[in-house]
């Protein structure tokens, strides 16, 4: 069983929808939750994180984390074309300076 | 935030030749850290390069097969050696800018190896 899953994709909506990522994890330890965007042919880049349990609201998007499910989630409001990308979760312990990356969710927005 | 260059950004390579990526940012960062990204798969650390000192590798890779240079803190290289079709991947270098950074990894754009 991989530390992290992500459903790869790819996810395909219309301009203007709401859409929602996610991703679930079995290692306790994390206390770090991160997104990380990544355009084609791009490095990723982080979009916002959130330490433990609770949400984290940033222009359009929400991340959110329920620890006692292990689940994270990445809602993006108003979502426009130029989101579209692939959308990395990741997470860390307190202790490590190691992240571990979900596969990455294809994220296309239809104008 | 940092900026970070690779060279090259791709290649094609021969089975049981060597390469040398090269990673440039453009100011002075403690850890910087190599990972190799195949297609569907997550971002997979290969090592951790800190200036002044060995790397440390992952599980699954070892020093011979991925050698690591860090001559100074704004420079590291990655060498893929005697490779062969598995070894194709991107590969790509990321840095912190500080201890209490670890959360905010900044990447480069990735060197897209294939390896025939």
């Amino acid at each position: 069983q991989k530390e992290v899953e992500q459903d790869p994709g790819p996810l395909s909506v219309p301009e203007g929808a709401i859409v929602s990522l996610n991703c679930t994890y079995s290692n306790s330890a994390f206390q770090y939750f991160m997104w990380y965007r990544q355009y084609s042919r791009k490095g990723p880049e982080l979009l916002m994180y959130t330490y433990s349990s609770g949400n984290k609201e940033d222009g359009r998007f929400t991340a959110q984390v329920d620890k006692s499910s292990k689940y994270i989630s990445l809602f993006i409001r108003d979502s426009q074309p130029s989101d579209s990308a692939t959308y990395l979760c990741a997470m860390r312990d307190s202790s490590a300076s190691k992240i571990i990356f979900g596969s990455g969710t294809r994220l296309s927005i239809r104008p | 935030s940092a900026v970070i260059s690779q060279k090259p950004s791709r290649d094609i390579c021969q089975r049981g030749t060597s390469l040398t990526i090269q990673c440039q940012v453009d100011s002075q960062v403690t850890m910087m850290f190599w990972y190799r990204q195949q297609p569907g798969q997550s971002l997979t650390l290969i090592a951790t390069a800190n200036q002044g000192s060995e790397a440390t590798y992952e599980s699954g890779f070892v020093i011979d097969k991925f050698p690591i240079s860090r001559p100074n803190l704004t420079f590291s290289t990655l060498t893929v050696s005697n490779m062969s079709p598995e070894d194709s991947s991107i590969y790509l270098c990321s840095v912190v800018s500080g201890v209490y950074s670890y959360n905010e990894q900044f990447f480069g754009p990735g060197t897209r190896l294939t390896v025939l």
